[in-house]
């Protein structure tokens, strides 16, 4: 089964700086990756995500993450912080199991941008 | 476009309860999939539903049970609640045949239950 690891549990920036959070997976011959976002007190937001092809993936406000089959990674990553950023972010992987997809996720990150 | 909404946003029960939770899903979505996101943690997958039957389930007991309805909403039933099924759930809509190679989930705000 399908597992997702995100390194840091807590990472504080400031603002305009640039920042990465990192994420790895288990191996799998088929994986889909992606990044949510959930802001305080709402449910999840799709950012971003890998299914094929190019292994630069550019999403919603500004993000981009990068496949990386050899290290198995999908790190995060944004040149220019806003304090709008704040929030928890995670880290999921598609797990084709049967006749379905199980979307597993990520401890999360949270991403605190300080002014 | 309507988007995916539960209800209710909060409860309290206590110990050996049961609790119903609902979700409306996003307007031409016919999957549902429910999640319980503990403190501090990611969500975690409860079990998904298609053509109003589970078609798929995490690592969660038999206490744990759902319904989708024709018009493609759903419910999640807790039975015997226990302190630790306090979280937040949370229920996410999809197309079927975009979720077959990675479409998007679509949440809604989530049911924050507190067993006492």
């Amino acid at each position: 089964a399908q597992s997702v690891t995100q390194l840091d549990s807590q990472v504080p920036v400031f603002e305009e700086a640039p920042v990465e959070l990192r994420c790895n997976y288990s191996s799998s011959v088929s994986v889909y990756l992606f990044w949510y976002v959930q802001y305080p007190n709402q449910g999840l937001q799709l950012l971003l995500k890998y299914l094929s092809g190019s292994t630069l993936v550019k999403g919603i406000n500004g993000f981009e993450a990068e496949f990386n089959k050899s290290q198995t990674s999908f790190h995060l990553r944004k040149p220019s912080v806003h304090i709008s950023d704040t929030a928890e972010y995670f880290c999921a992987v598609s797990d084709r199991v049967a006749s379905y997809d199980k979307v597993i996720f990520g401890p999360g990150t949270s991403l605190s941008v300080i002014p | 476009e309507t988007g995916v909404t539960q209800s209710p946003t909060h409860l309290i029960k206590t110990r050996g309860q049961q609790v119903t939770l609902r979700c409306s899903s996003q307007s031409g979505h016919n999957t549902v999939s429910w999640y319980q996101q503990a403190l501090g943690q990611g969500p975690q997958f409860i079990f998904q539903y298609y053509r109003e039957e589970e078609n798929g389930r995490g690592n969660f007991p038999p206490r744990f049970s759902g319904l989708q309805f024709p018009n493609y909403s759903s419910e999640l039933n807790v039975n015997a609640l226990e302190l630790d099924d306090s979280a937040l759930y949370l229920c996410a809509s999809s197309a079927i045949g975009t979720t077959f190679g990675g479409g998007e989930l679509f949440f809604g705000e989530g049911s924050r239950l507190t067993v006492l």
